[in-house]
């Protein structure tokens, strides 16, 4: 199976801010990453596919990038409702795997 | 506005069979992938395994054979049978769609809450 690494599995940041996370493959996946936020009680919601491509609804506030192994997630000027979990997700090959989430909270 | 409902006992006895459907409204189950996706108490998520509409499926080896997954295209419906369960089986399960190209998960279930308890 490949394995998701994500880091860091918590992280502090104020409104306005900017945040990355990063997401690790344990091989080659090209560009098949997506991620996803998660609210407490509430299902994943779908942000980014094929690595940067942004899904239809979303914030351009949320971009993605990186391809091979190693991809990002940043999050620009922070607003309230982005305090949230983050899962990426890799989709090269079955089985599917999810990163273990980093928790994005209030400073 | 695709929407998908999963249904079925939120309580099941050790060594018996996780039943439940997902009910897809607003659009046609025909074209796609339809995934169970599993979220333990600490919060990991798991891919159980997923069917075609055509009914193919894959599955996750981590399940050891015990999931079964089954296509209804007249009732635009889908399900998930997972035998011999465990206290390790209690989880919240989605069901989602899955697109065939990307992979992405763009449409889920609220989830629902399956306890494994004597």
């Amino acid at each position: 199976d490949i394995q998701m690494t994500q880091s860091p599995s918590s992280v502090s940041a104020s409104v306005g801010d900017s945040v990355t996370i990063t997401c690790r493959a344990s091989q080659y996946i090209s560009s098949w990453v997506a991620w996803y936020q998660q609210k407490p009680g509430k299902a994943p919601n779908l942000l980014i596919y094929g690595a940067s491509s942004l899904q239809s609804g979303v914030p351009s506030r949320f971009s993605g990038s990186g391809s091979g192994t190693d991809f990002t997630l940043t999050i620009n000027s922070l607003q309230p409702e982005d305090f949230a979990t983050y899962f990426c997700q890799q989709t090269d090959s079955f089985p599917i795997t999810f990163g273990q989430g980093t928790r994005l909270e209030i400073k | 506005q695709v929407q998908l409902q999963e249904s079925g006992p939120g309580l099941v006895k050790p060594s018996e069979t996780l039943s439940l459907t997902c009910t897809v409204s607003g659009g046609s189950i025909s074209g796609y992938y339809w995934s169970w996706i599993r979220q333990s108490p600490g919060g990991r998520l798991e891919w159980m395994g997923n069917v075609y509409y055509s009914g193919g499926t894959n599955d996750n080896p981590s399940l050891k054979s015990r999931v079964t997954m089954s296509v209804d295209t007249s009732k635009n419906l889908f399900s998930l049978k997972v035998s011999a369960v465990t206290a390790a089986d209690t989880a919240v399960y989605y069901c989602a769609r899955q697109a065939t190209r990307s992979g992405r998960l763009d449409y889920w279930g609220q989830g629902t809450l399956v306890t494994v308890s004597p």
